[in-house]
């Protein structure tokens, strides 16, 4: 059964900052991995996919990193704004039609 | 592109009574997935849809839930008899199947509050 774990729960840092977001996953026969972000109260905004014959994605700020043999991703946020504050949400897919498994989250503060 | 709609958005209710909730994918999507988020975890798969064809089921699914999609268009979800550990958030997703990556599409989920 594939498990997803995400490290640190809860990140509180100083705007201005850059930093990492940690998603690992037991199993590496995975299909994509996707980053998600989660305003409280709210539904699911996708941040970045990355599928697994990729090494990495870049969206503005945002750059996301995946190692299949070594089961571990990272999201990193440069220059963090207040703005970014949400829980980030690590999913990996197992195939290629089929179902997200995802991990707990990290809740991020950034404060000004 | 409208996103993915989902109704009520919130939702009381007693326990023992039966509930729906209505999920719109985005035009065209022809995946529709639901999930179930409680507080501090992240979502939980339920059941997805291909067209009005549903393919799978988590064994978290319990006989009292059932969901439909009439037409492969909506999908609604029914959960009978409710129960405190029904309360949560309940979230839709889309996608579209096709050559490349395939990024699901969430709704702002329906949170169901079980008295």
């Amino acid at each position: 059964k594939q498990e997803v774990t995400q490290i640190p729960a809860a990140l509180s840092v100083p705007e201005g900052e850059n930093l990492v977001l940690n998603c690992s996953f037991t199993d590496s026969a995975i299909y994509n991995l996707q980053w998600f972000r989660q305003d409280p109260g709210k539904g699911l905004t996708s941040l970045l996919l990355i599928q697994s014959s990729q090494r990495e994605q870049t969206s503005g700020r945002l750059n996301a990193s995946l190692d299949k043999s070594s089961g571990r991703s990272t999201l990193y946020i440069a220059a963090s704004q207040p703005g970014d504050s949400a829980t980030y949400l690590c999913a990996v897919d197992r195939g290629g039609y089929s179902t997200l498994t995802f991990g707990k989250g990290t809740m991020l503060l950034v404060s000004p | 592109d409208t996103g993915v709609s989902q109704n009520p958005r919130h939702k009381i209710t007693k326990r023992g009574q039966n509930v729906t909730f209505r999920c719109d994918p985005i035009s065209e999507h022809n995946r529709l997935y639901w999930y179930r988020q409680t507080l501090g975890q992240g979502p939980e798969f339920l059941t997805y849809f291909q067209n009005e064809a549903q393919l799978e089921k988590s064994r978290l699914l319990s006989d009292r839930f059932s969901a439909e999609r009439p037409k492969g268009s909506f999908s609604t979800l029914e959960i009978q008899r409710t129960e405190q550990g029904d309360s949560a958030m309940y979230l839709c997703a889309s996608s579209l199947i096709g050559q490349g990556a395939k990024t699901q599409y969430f709704g702002p989920g329906t949170r169901l509050l079980v008295l």
